[in-house]
């Protein structure tokens, strides 16, 4: 069963706005990732947060996590429409030897 | 160099036909995985291989078979194909230590008709 649930499952915002996308899971996570993929594309990792780190900065990506609420947030600032993707939340229950878990994905598309 | 390669980008095949994907990493990761991306995007994991031993089934049917001659390669042998397997396939990699992230290949298309 999918771990993770993406919301909005799409988002549409102006060129130089922020976007958040949010994913919730359900069990206890090692860490959680985010990866980016481009339309026919395959999926490119972003950010790793672990489960004993509350934020974490990459250039104009924030992601934020609260295992208490089994909740994380990707912010991404200052978008361009170099940005429209679909993004995935990514749990890793286990040290190595489990798989990554894909949430549903949320669309974004930037309009120029 | 393509961290993650899999051929070929695009397959489209007649039911009931036998075909295979293949997949070479070349970043020395000891764990190859094989996702399904269905049309609505869903990413599922069907296959996890660590140092040429499948770890994880995940309910797939038998009609797919991982092989992997080395721990660089981890090909998809589908037999008897059905209209529900067409999707995108998806190889990755990863190292097999905590807090790391998978290296996906670009998907291979499948298309039975």
């Amino acid at each position: 069963s999918q771990q993770g649930e993406e919301d909005p499952q799409a988002l549409s915002i102006q060129e130089g706005e922020n976007a958040t996308m949010n994913c919730s899971y359900k069990t206890s996570i090692n860490n959680l990732q985010w990866y980016r993929q481009n339309s026919g594309r395959g999926l490119v990792h972003l950010i790793l947060i672990r489960s004993n780190e509350r934020e974490k900065h990459s250039g104009r990506l924030r992601v934020t996590l609260d295992t208490s609420k089994k909740s994380s947030s990707l912010l991404i600032t200052a978008s361009r429409a170099a940005d429209t993707a679909s993004y995935f939340c990514a749990t890793d229950a286990n040290s190595g030897n489990t798989p990554l878990v894909f949430g549903k994905g949320t669309r974004l598309s930037v309009i120029a | 160099d393509t961290a993650v390669s899999q051929t070929p980008k695009y397959l489209v095949t007649q039911m009931g036909n036998d075909k295979s994907i293949k997949c070479e990493q070349n970043l020395g990761h000891d764990t190859m995985y094989w996702y399904k991306q269905d049309s609505k995007k869903f990413l599922k994991i069907m296959f996890s291989y660590n140092n040429k031993e499948l770890i994880i089934n995940e309910t797939v049917p038998n009609r797919f078979s991982p092989k992997s001659p080395d721990k660089a390669h981890l090909n998809l042998h589908i037999n008897s194909l059905e209209l529900g397997d067409s999707a995108v396939y998806f190889c990755a990699s990863s190292r097999v230590t905590a807090n790391t992230e998978a290296f996906f290949g670009q998907g291979t298309r499948l298309t039975v008709v």
